[in-house]
């Protein structure tokens, strides 16, 4: 079974700076999806940005990147020139290339604040 | 552009009684999915439904829990006799294909008293 972790429950950083949060996954799948979804306190799960595993090339959405380790299962958001409107729970979430009819697995959320 | 329909946002029922949520995904969709967040914890995966059939479920989704798409638009998820603990924030979506992306619906919030 997969499973995602997010080792950081909680991260603040001040508008226009930049943060990282952090996600590692574990699987023996080779083809796979990972994806970040921010949840606002509206709690719409809105995606942000996603990988695919076999793409070697790092995903940018404007100001939201990611770094893709493959090798170390590690897969981080990076958030450039924050903004308020980004504060948010982030979920990283894994979906398998096999047999797993679209289902994601989610990790347990990074509470994101961003202050003035 | 479309998006996936959840109705009601908030229901509150009493412990015990049954409860039905609905959700209309994007007309062109093939997969559909079911998902709860006990409040503060994580996104969980309930059941996924394909071809008018379950394709997937999770030790969650026990004989309490149905699904149903009654008439090729709606897909429902029924509580049959809810629990305190079945109180959580439940997201259904929906997907065209299994690599394209995912679209949640906004949610309901059911409170069981």
């Amino acid at each position: 079974a997969q499973t995602v972790t997010q080792s950081q429950p909680e991260m603040s950083v001040q508008e226009a700076e930049t943060v990282t949060l952090s996600c590692t996954y574990d699987t023996s799948e080779s083809n796979y999806y990972l994806f970040w979804y921010k949840q606002p306190p509206s709690r719409q799960m809105i995606l942000v940005i996603r990988q695919e595993a076999y793409k070697q090339q790092n995903a940018t959405e404007n100001r939201f990147s990611v770094n893709f380790q493959k090798a170390a299962k590690s897969f981080s958001l990076k958030i450039s020139d924050s903004q308020l409107g980004d504060t948010a729970m982030y979920f990283c979430a894994f979906k398998g290339g096999g047999t797993s009819y679209g289902k994601l697995t989610f990790g347990q959320g990074t509470i994101l604040t961003v202050h003035p | 552009e479309p998006e996936v329909t959840q109705t009601p946002s908030h229901q509150v029922t009493q412990m015990g009684q049954e409860v039905i949520l609905r959700c209309v995904p994007i007309s062109n969709h093939l997969y559909f999915y079911w998902y709860r967040q006990i409040l503060g914890q994580k996104v969980e995966f309930l059941v996924s439904f394909y071809n008018n059939e379950i394709s997937e479920k999770s030790e969650i989704f026990d004989d309490q829990f149905s699904v149903e798409r009654p008439d090729g638009s709606n897909f429902t998820l029924k509580i049959r006799s809810t629990k305190l603990e079945d109180s959580a924030m439940y997201f259904c979506a929906s997907r065209q294909g299994l690599n394209t992306e995912a679209f949640f619906g906004q949610g309901t919030r059911l409170t069981v008293v």
